[in-house]
């Protein structure tokens, strides 16, 4: 199975900052690597999918990029509803799996 | 407008059995791959198990293998997991999340459905 590891696990930042969590694959998965953000209580929604594909009606300032085993979940700066848990998960193969998420805090 | 609604979702005692199901609409539900996602309490995401549009193809997470089982119903719009052998550690919301194309793999999750809790008593 591969192993999805995100780093760090938590964070804590203020508004405007730009926020960068990372997701390290235990083996190449090419660019099949999706971005999830998850507020308490609720679904998790689809932000980037593909590595870098912004899904419609999320905001510009989300980016992703990686290929292989290394991506990037970047919040260029950082707005009071973004205070949320964020995963990654690969789709390349099966079992499908996903990071143990990253919690982003208020500072 | 897409939507996706779980049912099914209650207290079980552990090795008892339970179905769940996720009723879709606003799409063609034959065309896509889907997959149930669950969450233990206070605990990260962990992909459960996932079929391809026909349902022909099957897949499922180690933890589950053997016990679940996923299905669908196109005519009636509706994915299902039937679990047995209930363990304390199935305790999770479950999610149904639509797939962008027919098969599980290369994919993402777009929409989810709710969730159902799913608690299993020891």
């Amino acid at each position: 199975d591969i192993q999805m590891t995100q780093s760090p696990s938590s964070l804590s930042a203020s508004v405007g900052d730009r926020v960068t969590i990372t997701c390290r694959a235990s083996q190449s998965i090419s660019i099949y690597l999706n971005w999830y953000q998850q507020k308490p209580g609720k679904a998790p929604k689809l932000l980037i999918f593909a590595a870098s594909s912004l899904q419609s009606g999320v905001p510009s300032r989300f980016s992703g990029s990686g290929s292989g085993t290394d991506f990037t979940l970047t919040i260029s700066s950082l707005q009071p509803e973004d205070f949320a848990t964020y995963y990654c998960q690969q789709s390349y193969s099966n079992p499908l799996t996903f990071g143990g998420g990253t919690k982003v805090e208020i500072k | 407008e897409v939507q996706l609604l779980e049912s099914g979702g209650n207290l079980v005692q552990r090795g008892g059995s339970l179905r769940l199901s996720c009723a879709a609409s606003g799409f063609t539900f034959s065309s896509y791959a889907m997959s149930w996602v669950r969450q233990a309490p206070g605990k990260g995401l962990e992909w459960v198990s996932g079929l391809s549009d026909s349902g022909g193809s099957t897949y499922y997470a180690d933890s589950v293998k053997g016990r679940f089982t996923i299905s669908r119903d196109n005519s009636k719009n509706t994915l299902y997991l039937q679990m047995s052998s209930l363990r304390a550690e199935d305790t999770a919301v479950y999610y149904c999340a639509k797939g962008l194309g027919t098969t599980v793999r290369y994919n993402w999750f777009d929409p989810w459905g709710q969730g159902t809790l799913v608690t299993v008593s020891s």
